[in-house]
């Protein structure tokens, strides 16, 4: 069964440091999303990307974030300088188009630990 | 904005049934979610609803009713494996998903 893919499981970085997290959608998907979760708080929409641009962003979506798809495959997110409040699990997802059942399907999530 | 609302905790006995109560507000609807997260694990898709009334999939059931803003999550035949979170979500428009703050439940033996 197709699944979303995501790495490094963990990633621990040093405040300020630069971090990217990676994703693998599901191939035929075209809408990608990623959401954190605080460590006992609800899952937060971050992103949502379609047609190579980004469709919506959160509030917590702020210039320290970017996303990329550099190929046909890989989605990423990027936090510039990470800050000690950016420790989360961080998790990826995608959907189909289209309306209707839209679920989307999560990828494992990458725990970042920023000390 | 969406605003979602679910209880915290609840807990029952293996073999029970557990209803999980999910209230919304949201500006337009388009559907509702139920999602399942075990501890540091990812969520996983339960059920959709987008018209009023029951859709059963096996042990679980999800009911909704649109007029007055509230869903629920039926679990039958509870299982020590039902023991995680369980996630009401809305989709937006353009289909970002609004999470409630989860029910974690607790099946003991």
């Amino acid at each position: 069964e197709p699944e979303v893919t995501q790495t490094p499981s963990h990633q621990v970085t040093q405040m300020g440091q630069e971090v990217i997290l990676r994703c693998v959608p599901i191939s035929n998907h075209l809408y990608f999303y990623w959401y954190r979760q605080i460590l006992g708080q609800k899952v937060e929409f971050l992103v949502s990307f379609y047609n190579n641009e980004i469709s919506e962003k959160s509030e917590i979506f702020d210039d320290q974030f970017s996303v990329e798809r550099p190929d046909g495959s890989n989605f990423t997110l990027k936090i510039r300088s990470t800050k000690l409040e950016d420790s989360a699990m961080y998790f990826c997802a995608s959907s189909e188009p289209g309306l209707g059942e839209h679920e989307q399907f999560f990828g494992p999530g990458t725990r970042l630990t920023v000390l | 904005g969406q605003n979602i609302d679910q209880p915290t905790e609840m807990t029952a006995t293996e073999g029970a049934i557990v209803q999980i109560n999910c209230t919304y507000q949201t500006s337009g609807f388009n559907g509702l979610f139920w999602y399942q997260q075990h501890a540091g694990e990812a969520p996983t898709f339960l059920s959709y609803n987008v018209l009023d009334g029951l859709e059963e999939k096996g042990r679980f059931s999800s009911f909704l009713s649109r007029s007055k803003g509230y869903s629920y999550l039926l679990l039958k035949e509870l299982q020590m494996k039902d023991s995680a979170s369980y996630l009401c979500a809305v989709p937006s428009n353009d289909y970002k998903l609004s999470f409630g703050a989860g029910t974690t439940v607790t099946v003991r033996a």
